[in-house]
């Protein structure tokens, strides 16, 4: 199964601050990758899929872009409702669609 | 506007099964497959399966071989994961999801609210 790989593994940050997240993938995954948050008590939320398109309803400051084995999300001027955990998640190996371990989003 | 809502809560003893359940609405059931995904307390995400609603294919996680099944009731929409020879370590949040989208661009876009399965002696 293909592995992801996601640091940092926690972060802090302050609001209105910009954050970037990197997930890489044990091998080429193409853009076949989906970015999730996830607040505690909650089910994951849908926010960016193949790699870089914003999910409908999903704020701007949130944004995505690799290709191949190396991905990135970020977050510029974070809002309190930002800290959470984000998770990346390979869609490239049907149907074994691998989530990374996840990063804890804290305030400062 | 779509919807997967997920059973309740359930408590087991070690070596029983538990059955979730998930149904749909606000789509047409049968153009989506729906994966299940399971998160231990205060761990990551660990894929377990997927069904064709359709035509009822199922596709399991090499850890779960053998002790998962998974069903669907197009007449109600609704899809079933049941796992059996419950162990501590099963005791997790299981969630439903629709795996929407075209081809290359496809994702996990709707999720149920999770059922929380324990087991414990």
């Amino acid at each position: 199964d293909i592995q992801l790989t996601q640091s940092p593994s926690f972060l802090s940050a302050s609001v209105g601050d910009r954050v970037t997240i990197t997930c890489r993938a044990s091998q080429g995954i193409s853009n076949f990758l989906a970015w999730y948050q996830q607040k505690p008590g909650k089910a994951p939320k849908l926010l960016i899929y193949a790699a870089s398109t914003l999910q409908s309803g999903v704020p701007s400051r949130f944004s995505g872009s690799g290709s191949g084995t190396e991905f990135t999300l970020a977050i510029i001027s974070l809002q309190p409702e930002d800290f959470a955990t984000y998770y990346c998640q390979q869609l490239n190996t049907y149907p074994r669609y691998t989530f990374g371990q996840g990063t804890k989003l804290e305030i400062k | 506007q779509v919807q997967l809502v997920q059973s309740g809560a359930e408590v087991k003893k070690p070596g029983a099964s538990v059955k979730v359940s998930c149904k749909a609405s606000g789509y047409t059931f049968t153009s989506y497959y729906i994966h299940w995904v399971r998160q231990a307390p205060g761990q990551g995400l660990e894929w377990m399966g997927v069904i064709n609603s359709s035509g009822g294919n199922t596709n399991y996680a090499q850890n779960f071989q053998g002790r998962v099944t998974m069903t669907r009731d197009t007449s109600t929409s609704t899809v079933y994961m049941e796992l059996s020879s419950l162990r501590s370590d099963d005791t997790a949040v299981y969630y439903c999801a629709r795996e929407g989208g075209s081809y290359f661009e496809k994702s996990f876009d709707y999720w149920g609210q999770g059922t929380l399965v324990t087991v414990s002696s």
